[in-house]
């Protein structure tokens, strides 16, 4: 039972244009969300992130959105640019507990083209 | 700056055989985790850790042992290696009250 969903594996879009990244999950206890970036043979990095009591969060060309009724958040990413071509996770992270573990979804390629 | 380090970064197991995938951090986080990620999959936590002497069983333990005798190294132990444990193995880290992890670079392992 996959707890946090990416929908759709890849995503290709025009250099300059909006980039929007999908993910669903289900636990209502995830209180913390993520957003990683993973090039190939390498290890993902940390993107942003978006507490439960917001509902945007925004870094440069980088915002997440999140829709907590829906329990549902989107990543955007304006103007998409070719460095940006990656997979990129959704986690997200449960209150409690004696570690901060992320459930993660299983990714989407972005390809920018140029 | 290294951040996690894992060593190797490839290897081939034959079925039955064992190994260990070595992790070590420099920033004096307390928490370390193991992961696996399956071609088309996300992340799976194997094993973690909240501090030197202290782990714990992720969603995906079976096959797999760890320890934490400092706070720097989480090795990951493999006995007996099946197919199904072929995969890319990352190994991070994060710092008390941070939610975001540092990932190191992976160990791409093939059973055959």
């Amino acid at each position: 039972d996959q707890q946090v969903k990416q929908n759709s594996p890849s995503l290709s879009v025009q250099e300059g244009r909006i980039s929007i990244l999908n993910c669903d999950y289900t636990n209502s206890m995830f209180d913390y969300f993520l957003w990683y970036k993973k090039y190939p043979a390498e290890g993902p990095t940390f993107l942003i992130s978006i507490s439960s009591i917001k509902d945007k969060n925004e870094d440069g060309r980088f915002t997440v959105f999140l829709n907590k009724s829906a329990k549902h958040l989107s990543l955007h990413i304006v103007p998409s640019q070719p460095g940006d071509s990656a997979v990129y996770f959704c986690a997200a992270s449960a209150r409690g507990g004696s570690a901060r573990q992320l459930t993660f979804g299983s990714g989407t390629q972005l390809t920018v083209l140029p | 700056n290294a951040g996690v380090t894992q060593t190797p970064k490839f290897r081939i197991l034959k079925i039955g055989q064992s190994m260990t995938l070595q992790c070590t951090q420099d920033m004096n986080h307390n928490y370390m985790y193991w992961y696996r990620q399956d071609p088309g999959m996300g992340l799976k936590l194997i094993y973690y850790s909240v501090g030197a002497g202290i782990t714990d069983k992720g969603e995906v333990p079976n096959g797999y042992n760890v320890s934490r005798s400092t706070t720097e190294d989480f090795p990951l132990r493999l006995e007996l290696a099946a197919p199904s444990q072929t995969s890319v193995y990352f190994c991070a880290s994060s710092g008390t009250g941070e939610y975001g992890y540092t990932f190191g670079s992976g160990t791409r392992l093939t059973v055959v």
